[in-house]
């Protein structure tokens, strides 16, 4: 069984530019959360993707958009990027909305 | 508004002795809880549940307990062991939700 996997695994971008993070879920799990985790804090949810509909959002600007393809990976997209926008990204899948979910390794974004 | 919240920002025990962790909620609506365990550089990885309908569950080493009324609950570890060395998050959810709100987390070190 394949764990959650995410790509890049570090990324440098300066601010203002856009990027793409993505994630391929866990075997037989069809949601996947993002969460971004900044230095000392716990992850914190930007949204959840479920059949490839947004299910969910948390407390994150619109420049925080993603997409569920038909075999679950996930993108999650940063447009206009700043400096606190330095952060790791983390994928969860889990088979449901409520269930547990499991997590890739994150991909570290560095915003200069 | 913080809902999760682990007060105590490190630990540290001894090897062979108890390791106790705790988290603090502020939602009664939590009904389903987590603890997960980082290392640098790694996702967390998922250690224990516990749904609100118990008031203990335990998994080898690991137990969780939660006392609802008191909105707490707490992780212990026995016996400790250098390689449980790392930070644990706690997480929660309800029922009605779909993501999963995590504190802040508490870095144990276990010392041979």
């Amino acid at each position: 069984e394949t764990g959650v996997t995410q790509s890049p695994t570090h990324l440098i971008k300066t601010r203002g530019q856009q990027v793409t993070l993505r994630c391929s879920s866990q075997s037989g799990h069809n949601t996947v959360s993002w969460y971004q985790q900044a230095l000392g804090q716990g992850p914190q949810f930007i949204f959840q993707y479920y059949r490839e509909e947004e299910n969910g959002r948390g407390n994150f600007p619109p420049r925080f958009s993603g997409l569920q393809f038909p075999n679950y990976s996930s993108e999650l997209n940063v447009n206009a990027l700043e400096l606190d926008d330095s952060a790791l990204y983390l994928c969860a899948s889990s088979r449901t909305g409520a269930d547990t979910q499991y997590f890739g390794p994150g991909t570290r974004l560095t915003v200069l | 508004d913080q809902q999760v919240k682990q007060n105590s920002p490190s630990l540290s025990v001894q090897e062979g002795r108890i390791s106790i962790l705790n988290c603090d909620y502020t939602n009664s609506m939590f009904d389903y809880f987590l603890w997960y365990k980082k290392y640098p550089a790694e996702g967390p990885t998922f250690l224990i549940s516990i749904s609100s309908i118990k008031d203990k569950n335990e998994d080898g080493r690991f137990t969780v307990f939660l006392n609802k009324s008191a909105k707490h609950l707490s992780l212990h570890i026995v016996p400790s062991q250098p390689g449980d060395s790392a930070v644990y998050f706690c997480a929660a959810s309800s029922n009605t939700g779909n993501q999963f709100y995590f504190g802040t987390g508490t870095s144990l070190t276990v010392i041979p």
